[in-house]
């Protein structure tokens, strides 16, 4: 079956501007998590969902970052105000319950000039 | 805090070699030890979830053991091939985040 999906692939943007990340988890797959890894190192949390609802987002590093899941299902990521430091790859996950493994999507790379 | 530390931060190895990566946790209250392979620009691959009642997880030529006592995991990789060659990420699940290592940068050279 379709894997994680996310778009775009590629974002690049200037410093100052807003931009949407987008993942589409696997069906059926209630839990739903965003990552965030800069070059050399693994990936850190930034946000986790069960459902609709933001069960843990104590990994978005100030308040330009926020996600939503308005139905469970697809979500976006979104960073205001972007700074040169947030140029990273996105990666998002899904896993059906939320204690087993995540699945992860190919990522989007942020590139803020 | 959690921490996850791997070694090597890379490894370069003839085809053919078994090999033996490393991760260490700090913290017992463990859920789950997962590790990933990331091919360059790509996402992650899951190989091998430990939960934490288990010791080992095996596929194909891969091994993951898992000591709680001493908050280590390892990942043997047997007859090594140059598709082996990859970054190896190693994950602690206390609760439902991951905690990920920088990974082992690995080569395997045919």
């Amino acid at each position: 079956g379709a894997g994680v999906s996310q778009t775009p692939s590629n974002k690049v943007t200037e410093k100052g501007k807003y931009v949407e990340l987008r993942c589409d988890p696997i069906s059926g797959h209630t839990a739903l998590y965003w990552y965030r890894q800069s070059l050399g190192q693994g990936p850190e949390f930034l946000i986790y969902f069960q459902g609709t609802g933001a069960a843990d987002d104590s990994g978005l590093p100030n308040d330009r970052f926020f996600a939503v899941r308005p139905e469970g299902s697809v979500s976006t990521l979104k960073i205001q105000r972007t700074e040169r430091g947030d140029s990273a790859v996105y990666l998002c996950a899904s896993s059906p319950t939320g204690i087993d493994t995540q699945y992860f999507g190919p990522g989007t790379r942020l590139t803020v000039l | 805090k959690q921490e996850v530390t791997q070694i090597p931060a890379a490894l370069s190895v003839p085809e053919g070699e078994n090999l033996v990566l490393n991760c260490s946790f700090t913290d017992s209250a463990i859920y789950n030890l997962q590790w990933f392979r990331q091919d360059p620009g790509k996402g992650l691959t899951s190989l091998l979830l430990i939960q934490s009642s288990q010791r080992e997880q095996t596929s194909g030529r891969l091994n993951a053991s898992l000591d709680k006592s001493s908050g280590r995991s390892t990942l043997y990789i047997a007859a090594s091939q140059p598709g082996d060659s990859a970054t190896y990420l190693c994950a602690f699940q206390g609760a439902q985040k991951l905690v990920f290592g920088q990974g082992t940068r690995l080569t395997i050279n045919p």
